[in-house]
C-alpha cells in the first residue's frame, strides 16, 4: 500500500498564479482532510470532507478551494495565490472505523509562492 | 474555544537522557488525546494515543498519561536515541471529529 501521497512534492509559483495539489489515498478511507504547516503554529485545517462529494471548511478556508469527486481523492485549489499561502500543505484520511481522530498523513508538498 | 499548549523548543538532549515534553489542553467534553511525531522531510504519524481520563498511552519507549485534573497529557521517554531527533506534536480530537494541534516541540539528541 502506498498510503497517502501528495502531488507535487515542491512548487514556486508567482502571485496571482493558480494551482491544485492532488492527495490520494489507498486505504478506502472516508474522511480526508488539507492542513496547513507554519513556523510556530503547528497544523492548521483547511478544509475537509467526510465522504465522497461532501466538503467543509476548517479553521483557515479563505483563498482555497477543495474538491472531492472520488473517494481516494482530494483537491486542493489555489485560484489565486498570495506570498501569505507560502506554507507546507499536508493532506490526511481517516476512517471512523480506526477512530476518525487517527489521521494518516501524506508527505506534505512544500509551496512557495513569491 | 478548544487548545492545545505545548512547551517551546527546540529541546536538545544528549543520547540516553531523559525526555519531556509538556503539553497541556483547554477542551469541552471528554477528548481523546494524541501525539503526533514528524521525522525530517516527513508528514505525521501516530505516536501514541490516550482516549479516557487516567489511561496511559505507550509506544516505542514513549509513555504519556491523559491528566484529567491537570488537563494534561506529558510525553516522557526514560532514555532518547538519536533516532528520536523529531518534532513532536500533542493533539486533541474535537467534538465535531477534528484533530487541533499544538505548536510543536523540536526534538533534537546529540550523540
Amino acid at each position: 500500500n502506498a498510503g497517502v501521497t501528495q502531488t507535487p512534492k515542491f512548487r514556486v509559483l508567482k502571485t496571482g498564479q493558480s494551482m491544485t495539489l492532488l492527495c490520494a489515498q489507498d486505504m478506502n478511507h472516508e474522511y480526508m482532510y488539507w492542513y496547513r504547516q507554519d513556523p510556530g503554529m503547528g497544523l492548521r485545517l483547511i478544509h475537509y470532507s467526510v465522504g465522497e462529494g461532501t466538503t467543509a471548511k476548517g479553521e483557515v478556508p479563505d483563498g482555497y478551494n477543495v474538491s472531492r469527486l472520488k473517494k481516494q481523492n482530494f483537491l486542493l485549489g489555489l485560484e489565486s495565490a498570495a506570498p501569505s499561502q507560502t506554507s507546507v500543505y499536508f493532506c490526511a484520511s481517516a476512517t471512523p472505523g480506526q477512530g476518525i481522530h487517527e489521521q494518516y498523513f501524506g508527505p506534505g508538498t512544500r509551496l512557495t509562492v513569491t | 474555544g478548544n487548545s492545545v499548549t505545548q512547551m517551546e523548543g527546540p529541546v536538545t538532549l544528549s543520547e540516553e537522557a531523559f525526555l519531556t515534553i509538556n503539553c497541556t489542553y483547554t477542551a469541552t467534553g471528554y477528548p481523546s488525546l494524541f501525539w503526533y511525531v514528524q521525522y525530517p522531510g516527513e508528514g505525521l504519524q501516530l505516536l501514541l494515543k490516550a482516549t479516557k481520563a487516567d489511561d496511559k498511552g505507550s509506544n516505542k519507549g514513549f509513555e504519556a498519561t491523559y491528566r484529567k485534573e491537570t488537563t494534561s497529557f506529558h510525553l516522557e521517554k526514560g532514555s532518547v536515541q538519536v533516532s528520536d531527533s523529531a518534532v513532536y506534536f500533542c493533539a486533541l480530537s474535537s467534538n465535531t471529529g477534528k484533530l487541533i494541534f499544538g505548536q510543536g516541540t523540536t526534538l533534537q539528541v546529540k550523540p
